[in-house]
């Protein structure tokens, strides 16, 4: 049972233009929302994140949005650079217990010059 | 710099022999987590420890897993009788001190042969 959903495996985008990576969810228990991206071979990095309690969450060029009612977040990247090039997982976690992390298959993006 | 240290990188070991992961956070955190991500899916929770105790366990962590939180500062994953469904990449990981998120090693990359 695949609590957190990431349907689009790849996603390819020009640099300059915006990335946009979804993610849903069924457990309505999550509320705290984390985005991480990943290097073949490295461990996950810790993008942004944003709790229950918010509908957005800015740090730079990333953006995190959620919609708490239809169970979905997305990231937005904007400006894209090649650097950006990576897999980027989507994480959920209910706050208190172990606070475990339940993650998504990922989505790997590519950034084209 | 991650804030955990995993050794070894990467380690081959035959099918039946034993093997020993083992994880440092740079700075003590109560908290310490491992999770183990295999080819085209997210990391997926193993255990967790709060501080020495180990409090939860996944049904993925078979009899032939055995985890420990010493002092409850690094910890050990050891496999016994390695079979080559244990191929993965072995990730640590804690929460960030004074920050959001979770930080995570570079993962030790298990190949059983």
């Amino acid at each position: 049972d695949q609590q957190v959903k990431q349907n689009s495996p790849s996603l390819s985008v020009q640099e300059g233009r915006i990335s946009i990576l979804n993610c849903d969810y069924t457990n309505s228990m999550f509320d705290y929302f984390l985005w991480y991206k990943k290097y073949p071979a490295e461990g996950p990095t810790f993008l942004i994140s944003i709790s229950s309690i918010k509908d957005k969450n800015e740090d730079g060029r990333f953006t995190v949005f959620l919609n708490k009612s239809a169970k979905h977040l997305s990231l937005h990247i904007v400006p894209s650079q090649p650097g950006d090039s990576a897999v980027y997982f989507c994480a959920a976690t209910p706050q208190g217990g172990s606070e475990k992390l339940v993650f998504g298959k990922g989505t790997k993006l590519t950034v084209n010059p | 710099d991650t804030g955990v240290s995993q050794d070894p990188r990467h380690k081959i070991t035959k099918r039946g022999q034993n093997v020993t992961f083992r994880c440092d956070p740079i700075s003590e955190h109560n908290r310490l987590y491992w999770y183990r991500q295999t080819l085209g899916q997210g990391p997926e929770f193993l255990t967790y420890f709060q501080n020495e105790a180990q409090l939860e366990k996944s049904r993925l962590l078979s009899d032939r897993f055995s985890a420990e939180r010493p002092k409850g500062s690094f910890s050990t994953l050891e496999i016994q009788r390695t079979e080559q469904g244990d191929s993965a990449m072995y990730l640590c990981a804690t929460p960030w001190k004074g920050r959001d998120g979770y930080t995570f090693g570079s993962g030790t990359r298990l190949t059983v042969v």
